[in-house]
C-alpha cells in the first residue's frame, strides 16, 4: 500500500535491551524524520535523513541510532532502553519544501513501553 | 533557534461555541513556514494547513480559519461552531527555509475537548 507505515504499533520492553523501530515509505520522498511525542513537549525531533546515507542529529538524539541504507527505509535503534525513552514515536517523510511539497507525511506512531 | 509556544494546555468548550487555538512562534529567519496537526484520539496525525511567510491572508476552510499575524509572530487557529468530533490534540508548527525538508518544530499541543 502507498504511503508511510511504521512497525510495530506497540512495542513492550525492558530496560537494557535494544530494540529498532521500523518505518517505511514508497513515495520515493528525500527526506524522512523520527520524532517523539512526551505530555507537555509536543513532538520533537531525534534524527533525521536528507538521503539514502545522509543521517543527522535533531533535538534530542542522545541514545538513539538511525541508518539509511535504501531511501524508503529509516529505522530507528535504541541501543539500550531506558525508562525515558518510553514514548509514542512518528516516523515521517518529506518531499522538501519545494514546489508541490506541501507538507511532511506521518505514519501511524510506536508506543513503546520501557519496563 | 526556532521555538512555538501554544500557551494554552487544555481547552473546554460546549458543542456549537466557537473556540480559537494560540500559537506564537519564534525564528530569526525571514522564509519560514507555519502548520497545523490535528490529533484525534485514534493517535495518527492529521496536516490541516501550511503558510509560507510571506502569505499573511486568513484563510478560510469551512469551519476552520487560520490568522496570521507577523508583527505578533502568531499563527492562531479558529474552530467556528464547535462540535464534537473536533476534540483531539492540535498542534502548532514552524518549518525554517534552512531546512529544507520541512523539518518541523512543534509547539506542546493544545488538548480541545468538545462536550456535547
Amino acid at each position: 500500500d502507498a504511503g508511510i507505515t511504521q512497525s510495530p504499533r506497540y512495542k513492550i520492553t525492558e530496560t537494557g535491551r535494544q530494540v529498532t523501530l521500523m518505518c517505511h515509505q514508497t513515495w520515493s520522498h528525500s527526506y524522512m524524520f523520527w520524532y517523539r511525542q512526551d505530555l507537555g513537549h509536543g513532538l520533537r525531533l531525534i534524527y533525521y535523513s536528507a538521503a539514502a546515507d545522509i543521517t543527522d542529529k535533531g533535538e534530542v538524539p542522545d541514545g538513539y541510532v538511525v541508518s539509511r541504507s535504501k531511501t524508503e527505509n529509516f529505522p530507528l535503534t535504541l541501543e539500550s532502553a531506558t525508562r525515558s525513552q518510553t514514548s509514542v514515536y512518528f516516523c515521517a517523510s518529506s518531499g522538501g519544501q519545494g514546489l508541490g511539497n506541501t507538507e511532511a507525511f506521518f505514519g501511524q506512531g510506536t508506543r513503546l513501553t520501557v519496563v | 533557534a526556532q521555538k512555538v509556544t501554544q500557551a494554552q494546555t487544555e481547552i473546554s468548550v460546549v458543542e456549537k461555541e466557537d473556540v480559537t487555538l494560540d500559537c506564537v512562534y519564534e525564528t530569526r529567519d525571514t522564509t519560514y513556514y507555519l502548520f497545523w496537526y490535528k490529533q484525534p484520539p485514534s493517535g495518527e496525525l492529521v496536516f490541516l494547513i501550511r503558510r509560507n511567510s510571506f502569505d499573511e491572508q486568513n484563510e478560510i476552510s469551512g469551519r476552520y480559519s487560520w490568522n496570521f499575524q507577523k508583527s505578533t509572530s502568531s499563527f492562531n487557529f479558529t474552530i467556528t461552531a464547535s462540535q464534537v468530533v473536533d476534540s483531539a490534540v492540535y498542534f502548532c508548527a514552524l518549518s525554517e527555509a534552512r531546512n529544507a525538508g520541512n523539518m518541523l518544530t512543534f509547539g506542546g499541543g493544545t488538548r480541545l475537548m468538545v462536550k456535547p
